[in-house]
This record gives C-alpha cells, structure tokens and sequence, in this order.
C-alpha cells in the first residue's frame, strides 16, 4: 500500500515569504506528527494530531509556525515569514492510534531552503 | 527536559567488520525506546521497538538490547556490508511522541 507523502520534496524560499508543507499520511491512520531536522541537529518533534485535534503542539517554535489537520488525512505545516534558522528537513509521521506502541512511519520530507 | 544521547556520532568501519552504538535515555518514566535506520533521500525505517527490561531483538544482521534501569541501548550490527552505511537513529517514547538522539552516522567501506 501507499506510504505516507510529502509535498514539495524541496522548497526554496526567500526570507519573509510564507510556505506550506503538505503531508499525505497512511489511508487509516488516526494520528500524526510533523517533526524537522535542523542541520546539525537531532529530529525535533514539533506537533501531533489525533484525528484533527492537535493534543500537543509543544514543540512548535513560534507562533509563525501552525498546522492543520482535515478530514482526519491531510495535514499541513504553515510557517509565515520565514526565518533562515526555519531551514531544515520537515518530517512527517502516521501511525495507527496514537500513544501506545503504535509504530510510526515516515515520509520522505520536505527539505526548505529559506535564503 | 528530556535528553536522549548517541555515541559515536559517526563510525567509518569496513565490509564485514561487526560494530555497536550506544543510545541513552532517561532511567525514569519509561515506556518504550525505537530504532531507526534513515539512509539519505529516503525515509527513516524503524527497525525495533522495545519496551522490557532486557529485551533484545534481531533483525537479519542486526540486534539490539535494552536495560531500562540503567537507561541505555545497544544496536549490533554484524558482519556490516555498504548497504548498511546509513543515520542509526535511537527515540525515547514520550507519550507516544518520540524524542530523538542526534543519531550515529555509519559508513560502511567495500
């Protein structure tokens, strides 16, 4: 069966601009998460949905990012006037159920370049 | 704050040499601990998920064991060939999101 997708798989943007993330997750899965790595850096967990509730969105850095979740499928990661330190590979995960053991499965990512 | 760590950060060994990396996590609170295999341009893999004390599970040429009180985890890798070479990444399970080390980068020479 289909994975989870990712859409761009690369972004460039210029610093201010706005961009939006797309992730197509498994058909089925109730929940999931957006994570980015920062070069350098360790995957960061960001947001997690449950269905299209957001229980925790702790890690998202500032108030320029958000993300939406419809239908209980699509989701997407909106960061408004992007900052060079926004450059990173955004992950995005489903599983199953969420919590638990539920295995999580990854996308390929979206690789942003803010200039 | 949650700290998970991984050691080394890289490993350059070559074809057929058996290697390990370590993953440490917080002792406390435990639930689950997850491997991870990301090889570039592709998606991260997850290769174990484990919860018991003194758990260890095998994949193929891979292995990997946990001591939850002590809070660490090894992956195994025996008899590594190139298509090994690949980011090992170890995830402490928070309440269902994962918290991530920085990862062991393996490469693996013919």
């Amino acid at each position: 069966g289909a994975g989870v997708s990712q859409s761009p798989s690369n972004k460039v943007t210029e610093k201010g601009k706005d961009v939006e993330l797309r992730c197509d997750p498994i058909s089925g899965h109730t929940a999931l998460y957006w994570y980015r790595q920062s070069l350098g850096q360790g995957l960061e967990f960001l947001i997690y949905f449950q269905g299209n509730s957001a229980p925790d969105k702790s890690g998202l850095p500032s108030d320029r990012f958000s993300a939406e979740r419809t239908g209980g499928s699509v989701s997407t990661l909106t960061i408004q006037r992007t900052q060079q330190e926004d450059s990173a590979v955004y992950l995005c995960a489903s599983s199953f159920e969420s919590g638990g053991l539920n295995e999580q499965f990854f996308g390929p990512g979206t690789r942003l370049t803010v200039l | 704050i949650l700290n998970v760590e991984q050691s080394p950060q890289s490993l350059h060994v070559q074809e057929g040499d058996s290697t390990n990396f370590t993953c440490s996590f917080p002792s406390s609170n435990f639930y689950a601990l997850h491997w991870y295999r990301w090889e570039t341009a592709k998606s991260p893999e997850a290769l174990f998920v484990m919860t018991l004390n003194g758990d260890e599970k095998k994949k193929g040429r891979i292995s990997a064991t946990l001591n939850t009180k002590e809070g660490y985890s090894y992956l195994y890798i025996k008899g590594s060939q190139p298509e090994d070479s690949a980011t090992y990444l170890c995830a402490f399970n928070s309440w269902g999101k994962l918290i991530f080390g920085q990862g062991t980068e393996l490469s693996v020479k013919p």
